[in-house]
């Protein structure tokens, strides 16, 4: 067990609709990391939140956000949804900003998303 | 452009076999991280390994070592004397430093069998 908590684990939804997934770190981890595991796309790292800050930006579509709450876990925001978002979405955590040797990425077990 | 290649898209070895996995990366970033994660037919992601652009030195884990070499843009990844549990896919990523975003491969599926 990572200590990286994500719920749901699984969501089938529908064409069009809003859906969205949470993430809770480690404790006493600061950065949460959003990345997606799909057939076509392979695995594609998202967003990172640094204490309640965008850190980084990776190729998340303009009907995706994302935030990092006070308390630290994270919510990820998936509108519209087409048939192409169906896939794994995983959430890390890390103790800084991973630019440290110890910035380990612990990960939590994925939101499988189905839309159909 | 930023580019992780994993040409290696599956390989099958006999338990206790040394194996090793290519990783060749593009950047013109001179400060840059490279990772290694495992993803075992349970689905879930494990770290293995970070390695930053200005530390060659290569790295001895147990069963596991990773050759860095600037020269060649190449993060190898070598599991020596092979276990069933090391049946997995092998992701190699590039972060660079200055958009901190991660660019992964497209994945090894090594097979390890009894």
């Amino acid at each position: 067990d990572s200590g990286v908590t994500q719920t749901p684990k699984h969501l089938i939804t529908a064409t069009g609709q809003r859906v969205t997934l949470r993430c809770s770190p480690r404790s006493g981890d600061l950065s949460v990391y959003w990345y997606q595991q799909s057939l076509d796309q392979g695995l594609q790292f998202l967003i990172q939140y640094y204490n309640g800050e965008e850190r980084a930006k990776g190729n998340i579509l303009e009907r995706f956000s994302a935030q990092q709450f006070p308390d630290l876990h994270s919510e990820l925001n998936l509108s519209s949804l087409e048939l192409g978002d169906s896939a794994l979405y995983f959430c890390a955590s890390s103790v800084g900003t991973g630019g440290t040797i110890v910035d380990t990425q612990y990960f939590g077990p994925g939101t499988r998303l189905t839309v159909l | 452009a930023q580019k992780v290649t994993q040409a290696q898209t599956e390989i099958s070895v006999v338990e206790k076999e040394d194996v090793t996995l290519d990783c060749v990366y593009e950047t013109r970033d001179t400060t840059y991280y490279l990772f290694w994660y495992k993803q075992p037919p349970s689905g879930e992601l494990v770290f293995l390994i970070r390695r930053n652009s200005f530390d060659e030195q290569n790295e001895i884990s147990g069963r596991y070592s990773w050759n860095f070499q600037k020269s060649t843009s190449s993060f190898n990844f070598t599991i020596t004397a092979s276990q069933v549990v090391d049946s997995a896919v092998y992701f190699c990523a590039l972060r660079t430093s200055g958009t901190y975003k991660y660019i992964f491969g497209t994945g090894t599926r090594l097979k390890v069998l009894a």
